[in-house]
């Protein structure tokens, strides 16, 4: 079975300052996986995927099959970039299927 | 065009009481899902639905029932409520072959005392 762990709770940072949310998984296969992001008073949403190796809002994520690790960073934390953040994982590698880890709260102070 | 919609969006619940979640999609998606938002331990699925007519137990599917009653609805039922109960639920839809994305309801609060 497949595990997703995130595990910081909660990360802190200033405005400006680089951001990196910590995402390792296991998984005996090659999934697919993915960053979904929930803003205060908001749905829950897709923030990136791995496969479409884009930047989204200044975020990036990328693969390190090795370390079994999908870490987000961000040079310059913004403000906004404040909400929950989900690491996921999709066995079938389309994403019909989730493992979520538990999520961390990012907050940029002023 | 609504998305995702669920009622209702809060709900207090004594122990032992029934009650059912209701969930919709506008946007023609084959695939429906619960989840459960617990803090520190993310999302969990409790039951899918891959298409209409079609339902499947997820992570932690115990003291829950579902009922795909057509493509566009997904409710679940909770036969006797618990305590452990107690949660954030959470329905999702997806679009096989589409964008790899699931779009996610705005979430229903239960509190079970």
């Amino acid at each position: 079975a497949q595990r997703v762990t995130q595990p910081e709770k909660l990360l802190s940072v200033f405005k400006g300052a680089p951001v990196e949310l910590k995402c390792n998984y296991s998984y005996s296969g090659s999934p697919e996986l993915f960053w979904y992001v929930q803003y205060s008073r908001q749905r829950l949403q897709l923030l990136l995927r791995h496969i479409s190796r884009e930047s989204i809002k200044g975020f990036t994520a990328d693969l390190n099959k090795g370390e079994t690790s999908f870490h987000l960073k961000k040079p310059f934390a913004q403000e906004e970039d404040s909400a929950m953040y989900y690491c996921a994982l999709s066995p079938t590698g389309v994403g019909n299927m989730l493992t979520f880890g538990g999520g961390t709260r990012l907050m940029v102070k002023p | 065009n609504a998305g995702v919609t669920q009622t209702p969006k809060f709900q207090v619940l004594k122990t032992g009481q029934s009650m059912t979640l209701q969930c919709a999609q506008d946007m023609n998606h084959n695939s429906m899902y619960w989840y459960r938002q617990d803090p520190g331990m993310g999302l969990r699925l409790i039951y899918y639905s891959a298409s209409e007519g079609t339902t499947d137990k997820g992570e932690v599917p115990n003291g829950y029932n579902v009922s795909r009653l057509n493509k566009r609805e997904f409710s679940l039922r909770l036969e006797s409520a618990a305590p452990s109960q107690t949660s954030v639920y959470f329905c999702a839809s997806y679009l096989s072959g589409g964008t790899y994305e699931q779009y996610f309801g705005p979430g229903t609060r239960l509190t079970v005392t």
